[in-house]
């Protein structure tokens, strides 16, 4: 299994390019979360899925979508670029259990973007 | 507001034992987890406390005091490869939604 894996690892964009990064997940996990990590700061959620189809507001979604078309899937997207969102991106996932997310998440690699 | 306090840096030396403590305010409180971050890498799933009391995990453990929104973890027996970020993150609620604090760098000197 390859667990989470996140597309792509790195990334340049200017301010006002827009782009969409990819998670997928082989684990049949319900439960999808994108963080994003600046320096000194701890994670902060953008936007999570409870299950295909469903997405929900994080802590810091403003100037992001998302989409889960796919139970493996769940995609970020940047419409519209700025400074602000350089950054590295993680994305997660958890499996449910009786209708419960399980306390783990199970992170990739990280995308590290910069926008200019 | 929501807010996870911890030390941003704690030196130890190797076979010594280190605290890292974590203190919390949160509208909502299910847990707490400890993650564990290498430089570069992705973060880790170490421990989750639900209930007061201490969970132990080979060399890791972890104590939780809801009543004094207070936590800790506890490396013991300390190696050269634990040097790395450790986060404590509250989960506040059904769905696992993490609110991370801002991470505590733990360097190991031989």
């Amino acid at each position: 299994n390859a667990g989470v894996t996140q597309t792509p690892k790195f990334r340049v964009l200017k301010t006002g390019q827009s782009m969409t990064l990819l998670c997928a997940q082989d684990m049949n996990h319900e439960y999808m979360y994108w963080y994003r990590q600046d320096p000194g700061m701890g994670l902060r959620l953008i936007h999570y899925s409870v299950g295909e189809g469903t997405t929900a507001k994080g802590e810091v979604p403003d100037g992001y979508n998302v989409s889960r078309l796919k139970k493996q899937n769940f995609l970020l997207g940047l419409e519209s670029a700025a400074p602000s969102q350089t950054s590295v991106y993680f994305c997660a996932s958890s499996y449910s259990r009786a209708g419960v997310a399980h306390n783990e998440q199970f992170f990739g690699p990280g995308t590290r973007l910069t926008v200019l | 507001g929501q807010s996870l306090e911890q030390p941003s840096e704690v030196t130890a030396v190797e076979g010594a034992i280190v605290q890292i403590n974590c203190t919390y305010q949160t509208s909502g409180f299910y847990g707490l987890s400890w993650y564990q971050q290498h430089d570069g890498g992705a973060p880790t799933f170490l421990s989750y406390n639900a209930l007061d009391g201490l969970e132990e995990t080979g060399r890791f453990s972890s104590f939780l005091s809801r009543s004094d929104s207070y936590g800790y973890l506890l490396l013991q027996e300390l190696q050269m490869k634990d040097s790395a970020s450790y986060f404590c993150a509250v989960r506040t609620g059904g769905y696992n939604k993490l609110i991370f604090g801002a991470g505590t760098r733990l360097a190991v000197h031989p």
